[in-house]
């Protein structure tokens, strides 16, 4: 089975600061890992993704994750928060499985960034 | 290209009766996966329809159930609505989730908001 482990509720930080979001998996197999936005009353915005290749994975927005496999871990990053970044965010892993996959989410981190 | 879209946004029913919610994917797209999101339990995969079958189900009752059409728009159903069934039900698609081997990323509607009284 697999599984996605955020361990912060939530996370604050000043903006300008530099903003860091947990992620841990657990899968049996490679891993395809992906972050997702999502602001009040909507849906869930794609960020990033990483497939195979570079560790670091630049996305939308000024995000980026890095995959670690040996602690396997996809931290989401941003240098500098915006107060607009302020959202829930989601952690998801998808590894194939007899031809199909199905994506697992993480419980979600709401990021609050202050003034 | 127009987003995926949700119909209807809000929805208010009561204990026992059921519910029929709309999905229209990205053009092109031919996967479509339906969620369920709750305080509580997070984001919950139901089920996954391609090319009109069900490819992956979820661990949810026999109540809810889905299909998919020839041009690709898909409807999740419910049934006997209980209380618990209270959710936001998003709805995804993707160009292929699985030949591509599960690489493409998932595009989101805004959802439905089901509430049971």
């Amino acid at each position: 089975a697999q599984s996605v482990a955020q361990p912060e509720d939530q996370v604050n930080v000043a903006e300008g600061n530099p903003l860091t979001v947990k992620c841990t998996y657990s899968v049996s197999g490679n891993p395809y890992l992906f972050w997702y936005v999502q602001y009040p009353n909507r849906g869930l915005q794609f960020l990033l993704k990483y497939i195979t290749g570079d560790n670091l994975v630049k996305g939308s927005y000024g995000f980026e994750a890095e995959f670690n496999k040996s602690q396997t871990s996809f931290h989401l990053k941003k240098p500098s928060a915006l107060v607009s970044d302020s959202a829930l965010y989601f952690c998801a892993v998808r590894v194939l499985n007899s031809g199909y996959s199905t994506l697992t989410f993480g419980k979600g981190t709401m990021l609050l960034v202050s003034p | 290209k127009a987003g995926v879209t949700q119909t209807p946004r809000y929805l208010i029913k009561t204990r026992g009766q059921q519910v029929t919610l709309s999905c229209s994917p990205i053009s092109g797209h031919r996967s479509v996966s339906w969620y369920q999101q709750t305080p509580g339990q997070g984001l919950q995969f139901l089920f996954e329809y391609f090319s009109e079958t069900q490819r992956n189900k979820g661990n949810f009752p026999g109540r809810f159930s889905g299909r998919q059409f020839s041009n690709s728009r898909s409807e999740m159903n419910v049934s006997t609505l209980e209380l618990g069934d209270s959710a936001l039900y998003l709805c995804a698609s993707s160009f292929d989730v699985g030949t591509s081997g599960g690489r493409d990323e998932q595009f989101f509607g805004p959802g439905t908001r089901l509430t049971v009284l």
